[in-house]
């Protein structure tokens, strides 16, 4: 079985610019989540969906974070601006649904110049 | 809020050696999950216990929910084992937010 695969795994930008990550979870999952991790820190949950729709996004910093995932598998989660302390790991997770142990990507790692 | 809390904060091990990490949490939760990061950053699951006892090779853990705390048991270090070790958990009554722990660093040496 395939796990939760990302991309791409690492992204160096100029503050101000824009960024995306995409992520695609084991097949059947239909529960998605993106966690932000900062150096030396345990990740922290950013979105979560259930299918297409996002039912946990209170930490979603929304202006200037967005998600999606529109046909209820892949989802992309994009920055714009990026800013200095946006510098960090970006997570991808997926279960099969509440109450199931969550599978996690490689994650990618974001660096701020 | 939740406080997770994981002893030690760093550990020291000589291949070979055993060691028990430890996880208190303060609130009920739903699930439990213990996680190795390794020196790469990939995170990998290790366990899913809510409640009572798993083994997997080397690796054992117990919950005791009712006391609110879990135990992550290695034995015979590898160096492989080298990495931080995360427990997270869910509330209970709430969202499928994994709540992670301080961390546990390990350092197997040869």
């Amino acid at each position: 079985e395939a796990g939760v695969v990302q991309s791409p795994r690492y992204k160096i930008i100029e503050k101000k610019q824009p960024v995306a990550f995409w992520c695609n979870p084991i097949s059947g999952h239909n529960t998605l989540y993106w966690y932000r991790q900062n150096l030396g820190q345990g990740p922290e949950l950013l979105i979560r969906y259930e299918n297409e729709e996002a039912v946990d996004d209170s930490q979603l910093p929304k202006d200037r974070f967005s998600a999606e995932r529109l046909k209820g598998v892949d989802s992309t989660l994009k920055i714009q601006p990026a800013e200095l302390g946006d510098s960090a790991v970006y997570l991808c997770a997926s279960s099969f649904g509440q109450n199931q142990p969550q599978h996690f990507g490689d994650g990618t790692r974001l660096s701020i110049l | 809020g939740i406080q997770v809390e994981q002893s030690p904060p760093d550990l020291i091990l000589q291949e070979g050696a055993n060691s028990t990490l430890r996880c208190n949490f303060s609130d009920s939760v739903n699930n439990l999950q213990w996680f190795h990061q390794n020196p790469w950053g990939q995170l990998i699951n290790l366990f899913y216990i809510p409640s009572g006892t798993k083994q997997n090779g080397r690796l054992s853990a117990t919950t005791v929910a009712t006391e609110r705390y879990s135990l992550l048991y290695i034995s015979s270090s590898q160096t492989t084992d080298s990495g931080v070790y995360f427990c997270a958990v869910t509330l209970s009554g709430a969202t499928n937010k994994l709540i992670f722990g301080t961390g546990t660093l390990l350092a197997v040496q040869p």
